[in-house]
């Protein structure tokens, strides 16, 4: 049964860099059926989507935040990571990861969540 | 971008009701959309996808319908368990994937 879990800091500072990881269990982050994505989702409000990833290391990145984001990925940890710079308290947020389809994007698999928060 | 509108924003029905939920699209998405349950404090779950079909081991009661840029989600029998909050998901014109904004649904 896949699982996908987050990690990383649970606080960080205005202006700094947010980085989570994503770690993939259960099945194969180099499936050709795949993107991997993180979706953000701010207290008491809706889904956001951040960005996808595909194993080769194809990216796309929803526009709204492109010039502060960063998808990586790393086949051989089977994990993939955010990376989301300059951060204000507006990116306080449960952040996700979650498996894409790749013909049909659908979001089939999600992470548990975790909350950071921005604040010094 | 595309924008996705939910109607309505929340809803409160009784146990055996029939609930239907709304998402129009701003522009033609095809049958590009899906919908997602999610109860607080956990992660969505996917109930249907490409408009209209249904995930795996999702009960039948859940059922989506429509094309082009208005889409229906139906619960056709309300039951306790399907407190929560749903999502509609556009896919059609990418990046960016768009959400609606969500519709409580709430048991009388």
């Amino acid at each position: 049964q896949l699982q996908l879990q987050e990690s990383g800091p649970g606080l960080v500072k205005p202006s700094e860099t947010l980085s989570l990881t994503c770690t993939v269990s259960g099945g194969s982050i180099s499936s050709s059926n795949y993107y991997w994505g993180w979706i953000r989702q701010p207290p008491g409000k809706g889904l956001e989507w951040i960005g996808s990833i595909y194993y080769s290391g194809s990216t796309y990145y929803n526009p709204s935040l492109k010039s502060r984001v960063t998808l990586s990925v790393d086949t051989s940890k089977n994990q993939f990571s955010l990376k989301l710079t300059s951060v204000t308290a507006a990116d306080t947020a449960v952040y996700y990861c979650a498996r894409l389809g790749f013909t049909v994007t659908y979001l089939d698999s999600w992470g548990q969540g975790t909350l950071v928060t921005v604040s010094s | 971008d595309i924008q996705m509108t939910q109607s309505p924003s929340s809803l409160s029905a009784s146990v055996g009701d029939r609930v239907t939920i709304t998402c129009q699209a701003s522009q033609d998405i095809s049958f590009g959309l899906n919908w997602y349950q999610q109860k607080a404090p956990k992660a969505p779950k996917l109930l249907i996808y490409n408009a209209s079909d249904l995930e795996s081991g999702v009960p039948s009661r859940f059922s989506g319908s429509g094309s082009g840029t208005h889409f229906t989600f139906t619960i056709s029998s309300l039951q306790p368990e399907d407190i929560a909050t749903y999502y509609c998901q556009q896919y059609h014109n990418l990046p960016p994937i768009t959400f609606g904004q969500g519709t409580r649904l709430e048991i009388k």
